[in-house]
């Protein structure tokens, strides 16, 4: 059975720092794995998808990679902002593809 | 384009009372999902359909109920309302997987927020 955990579950850092948030999964059977971003009492916005047969993505000051064999993915941002605030979520959806499982999610907090 | 739409987006209900929350998505995207999100948590599969008249359970199914008379929509019902079903419901859609240039990418709803009193 697919298990995803994030750590930590929640984050705080000065506006301007880089950071790294994680994700594990326990099956390197996956189809894709999707960040996203949520606000509080809001839906999920995509922030981006990485294919199985991907290492990285990039969009803006977000970059997200990666690592099959050893289960694991990360989201990078660079140059926080007090507007990155919001908790992300890790998804990963299955080999066969019906089913996308989620991780507990990463609360970050970035202090102006 | 509206995407995936969600009503209501807010329900109080008092225990043993019955209410569906609709779903409905433009896209023409097959699968279909419904997700519960408890606070602090992640999102719970609820219910799936891949298609017209095609659906399946997730994680969590005891105490709704589903149906997909159309691609477009997909509600979800909740016949005897409990404490334990208060949370936030999200609905979901992506297309199949079939053609090799689909990327799989989930879209979601703006979530309905139900209260069981």
């Amino acid at each position: 059975k697919q298990e995803v955990t994030q750590i930590p579950a929640a984050l705080s850092v000065p506006e301007g720092e880089n950071l790294v948030l994680n994700c594990s999964f326990t099956d390197s059977a996956i189809y894709n794995l999707q960040w996203f971003r949520q606000d509080p009492g809001k839906g999920l916005t995509s922030l981006l998808l990485i294919q199985s047969s991907q290492r990285e993505q990039t969009s803006g000051r977000l970059n997200a990679s990666l690592d099959k064999s050893s289960g694991r993915s990360t989201l990078y941002i660079a140059a926080s902002q007090p507007g990155d605030s919001a908790t992300y979520l890790c998804a990963v959806r299955e080999t066969g593809g019906f089913k996308t499982i989620f991780g507990a999610g990463t609360r970050l907090f970035v202090k102006a | 384009n509206a995407g995936v739409t969600q009503t209501p987006k807010f329900r109080i209900l008092k225990i043993g009372q019955s209410m569906t929350l609709q779903c409905a998505q433009d896209m023409n995207h097959n699968y279909m999902y419904w997700y519960r999100q408890d606070p602090g948590m992640g999102l719970k599969l609820i219910y799936y359909s891949v298609g017209a008249g095609i659906t399946d359970k997730g994680e969590v199914p005891n105490g709704y109920n589903v149906s997909r008379s159309t691609t477009e929509d997909f509600p979800l019902r909740l016949e005897l309302a409990a404490p334990s079903q208060t949370s936030v419901y999200f609905c979901a859609s992506s297309y199949s997987l079939v053609s090799q240039r689909n990327t799989g990418e989930l879209f979601f709803g703006e979530g309905s927020r139900l209260t069981v009193l």
